[in-house]
């Protein structure tokens, strides 16, 4: 398996620009987390999805932020519009029920918002 | 207060040192344990998980939970160059899927 695939793998873009991020997951797992990762928060959990529906979005952190999972391999993750504080490394990630300890992490998005 | 705190380092240790990294936390509905390894501009890999309070060992990693403390523990030993990257603990509750992580301790294994 490839594993988690994270799409684009930078990206930059000017203030108010749309920014899609997209993620692949490991085929067969029912999970799958988008994080945002910075020097100052760390490691964030934004939302999850369970069989393709959103269980917990209470980290996204407003309106703009928005995830979708139309189907069981693929989501994106949307930021409309965009602004400088959200520039950040963006983790997909995915697990299954029988191995929800692990979760496999894709290799980031690494976003900067001029 | 957050609810899991880790000292961010950095940490530099020779060779062959036993390292030993920490996280306190305030959530005692937490029950399971995890470190991840996160090399640099990869993302984290799990490295070991526990579950509740005692001593996990593989290899030359042992993590530690004492709930009564609400402080976790890993241990490297006969640490080695490779070694080098952040780590990063992780815990969540029974039954529930969110995962939430320190900010990760970064660690430097000198030759």
């Amino acid at each position: 398996d490839a594993g988690v695939i994270q799409s684009p793998r930078h990206e930059v873009t000017e203030m108010g620009q749309e920014v899609t991020l997209r993620c692949k997951p490991i085929s067969g797992h029912d999970y799958l987390f988008w994080y945002r990762q910075t020097m100052m928060r760390g490691l964030e959990l934004l939302i999850y999805f369970n069989n393709n529906v959103p269980i917990d979005d209470s980290g996204m952190p407003e309106d703009r932020f928005s995830a979708k999972m139309p189907n069981a391999s693929f989501s994106t993750l949307k930021i409309q519009p965009s602004e400088p504080r959200d520039s950040a490394v963006y983790f997909c990630a995915s697990s299954d029920r029988d191995t929800q300890e692990t979760q496999y992490f894709g290799p980031g998005t690494r976003l900067l918002v001029l | 207060q957050k609810e899991v705190e880790q000292d961010p380092g950095p940490l530099s240790v020779p060779e062959g040192a036993i390292v030993s990294l920490n996280c306190t936390y305030s959530n005692s509905a937490f029950q399971y344990f995890m470190w991840y390894r996160q090399y640099s501009r990869k993302g984290p890999e799990l490295l070991m998980y526990t579950y509740s309070s005692g001593n996990k060992e593989d290899g030359r990693f042992t993590a530690q939970v004492d709930k009564s403390s609400k402080y976790i523990s890993l241990f490297i030993r006969d640490s080695q160059p490779s070694d080098s990257a952040t780590y990063l603990c992780a815990m969540r509750s029974g039954g529930y899927q969110k995962v939430t992580f320190g900010t990760g301790t970064k660690l430097q294994v000198i030759p």
